[in-house]
C-alpha cells in the first residue's frame, strides 16, 4: 500500500524566510504532483515530476525529486503572505492514475 | 474557458435518498477521477478512468459508482447516501501521463442527514 508522508502539517514563517517542505513516499513511483489548496477553493495544479533529480521552479517555489530516496522537497524562498495556503503532493502508483495525497501542509505567511 | 465543471456545488440529502453529482471538462481529456476532502484525512481517490468505458477502483470506492460513457463527462453516484459520506467532493481531469497535473472542479459539498 502505497503512503505519503508530508511534514510539517503546519508551518507559520515570516516573510522574508525560507523553508521546505518534504514529501515522503512509500513505494516506487512514476510521478509526483505538488498542489496548492486556498481556503474554501479548489486545487491549483503547481509542479509534475517526472524522474529522479528533476528540479521544477515557480517564482519562489522550487520543487525537487529524489526517487531513490522517495522525497520530493517544496523549498519557499523569501516567503510572501500571498503564499499563505495548503501544499498537497501527491503520487502515483506506477503505471496507473491511481493517486494517494498527503495530508497537506497549511502555511502561513506572517508579516 | 477551460474547465472542469461539477454539479451541484452544495447539496443537503437524505440518508439512503439516490444522488449524481455530474462532472464534465471540455478540454479532451483522456483522464478523470473523483476525490473526497475530509479534515484530518486530506484528498482520497475514490475512482478514477483512464478512457471511456474505462473506470477503476481508488482507495474509497465503497458506497459509490461512477460511469464514463462520454469522454467529458464522469458522474459520481451515490446509491444509497450514508452520513458517512458527508463531505467535500472534487473532480479532476487530466490530458494524460504526461509533464501536466490534473485540473480540478470547484468542489461540491455534500451533507447526508
Amino acid at each position: 500500500e502505497l503512503k505519503v508522508e508530508q511534514n510539517p502539517l503546519f508551518l507559520s514563517m515570516q516573510e522574508g524566510k525560507n523553508y521546505t517542505i518534504y514529501c515522503n513516499y512509500s513505494t516506487t513511483s512514476d510521478r509526483l504532483y505538488w498542489y496548492r489548496q486556498d481556503p474554501g477553493k479548489s486545487l491549483e495544479s503547481l509542479f509534475v515530476l517526472l524522474s529522479n533529480g528533476a528540479v521544477k521552479q515557480e517564482g519562489r517555489l522550487m520543487a525537487s525529486l529524489d526517487t531513490k530516496a522517495r522525497l520530493s522537497t517544496l523549498h519557499i524562498t523569501a516567503a510572501v503572505h500571498d503564499l499563505s495556503a495548503t501544499y498537497f503532493c501527491a503520487v502515483d502508483i506506477g503505471g496507473s492514475e491511481k493517486l494517494v495525497f498527503g495530508k497537506g501542509t497549511k502555511l502561513t505567511v506572517n508579516p | 474557458e477551460a474547465q472542469v465543471t461539477q454539479n451541484p456545488r452544495y447539496l443537503i440529502t437524505v440518508t439512503g435518498k439516490k444522488l449524481t453529482v455530474t462532472c464534465s471538462q471540455n478540454m479532451n481529456h483522456e483522464y478523470m477521477s473523483w476525490y473526497r476532502q475530509d479534515p484530518g484525512l486530506g484528498l482520497r481517490q475514490i475512482y478514477y478512468s483512464m478512457n471511456v468505458e474505462v473506470t477503476d477502483k481508488g482507495d474509497v470506492p465503497e458506497g459509490y459508482k461512477v460511469s464514463r460513457k462520454e469522454k467529458r463527462n464522469f458522474p459520481l453516484i451515490l446509491e444509497s447516501p450514508s452520513p458517512n459520506q458527508t463531505s467535500l467532493y472534487f473532480c479532476a481531469s487530466s490530458l494524460g501521463r504526461g509533464p501536466w497535473g490534473y485540473t480540478f472542479g470547484s468542489g461540491t459539498r455534500l451533507t447526508v442527514v
